[in-house]
């Protein structure tokens, strides 16, 4: 059980925003939510988390829903090479991390 | 660091031989993950360590899956006997010492940043 729902796939045009939903509706308190991604025939690369603030570091933003049950991770100016599944995942502290289907994002020239 | 090391990068075996898939972590990370993936299942936890104590095998498919780490930078899997369905990609990831919810905003290294390998490719004919 993944606990996140996220569509399957998504386009976006290179150089514009790209803007993957998840839901997270059963969310708890203490759990936070996680973004990775996985480029063809690589390992997962972590990208970003939250708890309830909204987050920014150099690779994405992190926006969070105040009722914490969507988020929503930004890529300000997609390019070819974020083309990769994207995973949303929630945690608690015990490390166990649950990836579910992800969505496939596919930018385009 | 060179990061997580998985060796080998492909295997190829025959039904019934034993597998031992290799995973060095990265230095100073204390947990260990083993995840397996295929294209029905997706990305699949087996097992976790932290400090070398296996905290929670019940991703393990079987009894003929095993793992170990017999210091704290080295962990293997095993299969024994191996299977056909047992073909997929195998990814191990580390992490480092717990630091606590009180991260810094966006900071990359954070609490539970899992740094995953390569994958080992295995093929069971």
């Amino acid at each position: 059980d993944a606990k996140t729902t996220q569509p399957p796939s998504m386009d976006c045009a290179e150089g514009r925003a790209a803007n993957l939903p998840c839901n997270h509706s059963t969310i708890s308190g203490n759990e936070y939510v996680y973004w990775y991604r996985q480029i063809h025939s690589q390992g997962p690369q972590y990208i970003i988390h939250g708890l309830k603030n909204n987050e920014t570091n150099e690779m994405a933003s992190l926006i969070i829903t105040e009722d914490r049950k969507s988020s929503t991770l930004i890529l300000p100016h997609a390019t070819l090479r974020d083309t990769a599944v994207y995973y949303c995942i929630v945690i608690n502290n015990n490390n166990d991390m649950r990836f579910g289907a992800g969505t496939r994002l596919t930018v385009k020239p | 660091d060179a990061g997580v090391i998985q060796s080998p990068r492909h295997e190829v075996t025959e039904m019934g031989q034993e597998v031992t898939l290799r995973c060095k972590l990265i230095s100073g990370h204390n947990s260990l993950f083993w995840y397996r993936q295929t294209m029905m299942r997706g990305l699949e936890l087996l097992i976790y360590f932290n400090n070398n104590v296996p905290i929670d095998d019940s991703g393990m498919p079987e009894d003929r899956f095993s793992a170990k780490m017999p210091n704290a930078s080295f962990s293997t899997l095993k299969i024994q006997p191996s299977e056909p369905r047992d073909s997929a990609v195998y990814f191990c990831a580390s992490s480092s010492p717990t630091r606590g919810p009180s991260y810094g905003a966006g900071a990359r290294s954070s609490y539970n940043e899992q740094f995953f390998g390569p994958g080992t490719r295995l093929t069971v004919l």
